[in-house]
């Protein structure tokens, strides 16, 4: 496809369990970034990748939070010992370069924690 | 760090009319100011942005102005129709900072 592709759409899952989130960017991006987007709210920057770069994590709320990303291909956000307040819906954006360029989301993954 | 405040947080306007949203910034090093569109389930969509070196920017019906010396930016949108609802969200960055802040969103409903 030609968007940005994110997957599961949607996840459910116990307290305490571990989860990960895929992104798969748009074809020759070399930036993506991860958000969080709490019930109502705006969204929230958690991590940023440029090509081979070492990544920004000055977003991820703690260290259960982890992303990786493989080149300028996918990218997976895990979240260990997930938690109540980790339920929101998570974006995953890339974009051409590092320079202020548009950033183009895919339709999130809502994680729901019981 | 940057903040970025977003009002209203609704709107609602009759079809036809004009549907205005501000957001102020308080980092004067943000340069880049994008618009996103967001409907129920989906992702946030870019509908226009500006840069530093412009102070307004129009795509047909909708148009963005900025003023730097007030560091606020809005949103315009002209002749509103029914498929014009949903949530906007205006946000801004930096060079140095490829990380968008986001405000916190207006919910558009346009009334038939």
């Amino acid at each position: 496809g030609a968007g940005v592709s994110q997957s599961p759409s949607n996840k459910v899952t116990e307290k305490g369990k571990d989860v990960e989130l895929r992104c798969d960017p748009i074809s020759g991006h070399t930036a993506l970034y991860w958000y969080r987007q709490r019930l109502g709210q705006g969204l929230e920057f958690l991590i940023y990748f440029q090509g081979n770069s070492a990544p920004d994590k000055s977003g991820l709320p703690s260290d259960r939070f982890s992303a990786e990303r493989t080149g300028e291909s996918v990218s997976t956000l895990t979240i260990q010992r997930t938690q109540q307040e980790d339920s929101a819906v998570y974006l995953c954006a890339s974009s051409l370069s590092n320079s202020n360029q548009p950033q183009h989301f895919g339709d999130g993954t809502r994680l729901s924690i019981l | 760090g940057e903040n970025v405040e977003q009002h209203p947080s609704t709107l609602s306007v009759q079809e036809g009319d004009s549907a205005v949203i501000k957001c102020t910034y308080s980092d004067s090093a943000s340069n880049y100011f994008p618009w996103y569109k967001q409907e129920l389930g989906k992702g946030p969509q870019l509908i226009i942005d500006i840069r530093s070196n412009v102070g307004e920017k129009k795509d047909q019906r909708i148009a963005v102005t900025l003023n730097k010396t007030a560091k606020h930016f809005s949103l315009h949108i002209t002749e509103t129709q029914p498929e014009d609802s949903a949530v906007y969200f205006c946000a801004a960055s930096k060079q140095g900072a490829q990380k968008l802040v986001f405000g916190q969103g207006t919910r558009l409903t346009i009334n038939p």
